[in-house]
């Protein structure tokens, strides 16, 4: 079964420094993956996604992440946070056809002055 | 344009209660996706709807059920409520069959089921 782990419940960063939010996944063939941000009161958003072209993806707002079969890992970058990155964000594997997702628990990134 | 809308915004509800939350998908899009978030974790799949018709399915009981009207528009029905069913509903809609890049989700109804 697939399946995402993210390895933190809770980041803290203070405000220009990087950001490295972790996520393992489970699989038994090459998996399609996913980051989402939820911001307070707003919808789930997409950030980057890897569906087997290049392992290294870059997403919106600085963002990126790298697919390492080897680690069976797709852990989140920013070599700079800003205050407004403050927010939940989840690791996504897509498990059947078309939009039936499994989300990992989240990781909430705290960014201090 | 709107993007996706749900209503209520909140909701109290008792056990045992049925509720009916409802969606209004990004103008342009003809599928919508239902999942819930409980406190503390990420959204679960409960369903998708397209052509009127439930399409896939997560691991969800029988007391979730939902529909889609003509003008795309879906709503999710939870009966004989438990204490478990408090949580953040999410629609998320989009155009036709594909991956989830193509999701656009909306804001939520926080159900609390006391």
């Amino acid at each position: 079964a697939q399946s995402v782990t993210q390895l933190d419940s809770h980041v803290s960063v203070s405000e220009g420094t990087p950001v490295l939010l972790r996520c393992n996944y489970s699989s038994s063939y090459s998996p399609s993956l996913f980051w989402y941000v939820q911001h307070p009161n707003k919808g789930l958003q997409l950030l980057l996604k890897y569906t087997s072209a290049a392992t290294l993806v870059k997403g919106i707002n600085g963002f990126e992440a790298e697919f390492k079969k080897s680690e069976t890992s797709f852990h989140l970058t920013k070599p700079s946070a800003h205050m407004s990155d403050a927010a939940e964000y989840f690791c996504v594997v897509r498990v059947g056809r078309d939009y039936k997702i499994i989300f990992g628990k989240g990781t909430r990134l705290h960014i201090l002055p | 344009d709107a993007g996706v809308t749900q209503s209520p915004t909140h909701l109290i509800k008792t056990r045992g209660q049925q509720v009916t939350l409802r969606c209004s998908p990004k103008s342009g899009h003809d599928t919508v996706s239902w999942y819930q978030q409980a406190l503390g974790q990420g959204p679960q799949f409960i369903f998708q709807y397209y052509e009127e018709e439930e399409r896939q399915r997560g691991n969800f009981p029988d007391r979730f059920s939902g529909h889609q009207f003509p003008n795309y528009s879906s709503e999710l029905n939870v009966n004989a409520l438990l204490l478990g069913d408090s949580a953040l509903y999410l629609c998320a809609s989009s155009l036709g069959t594909g991956g989830p890049e193509k999701l656009f989700f909306g804001s939520g109804t926080q159900l609390s089921v006391l």
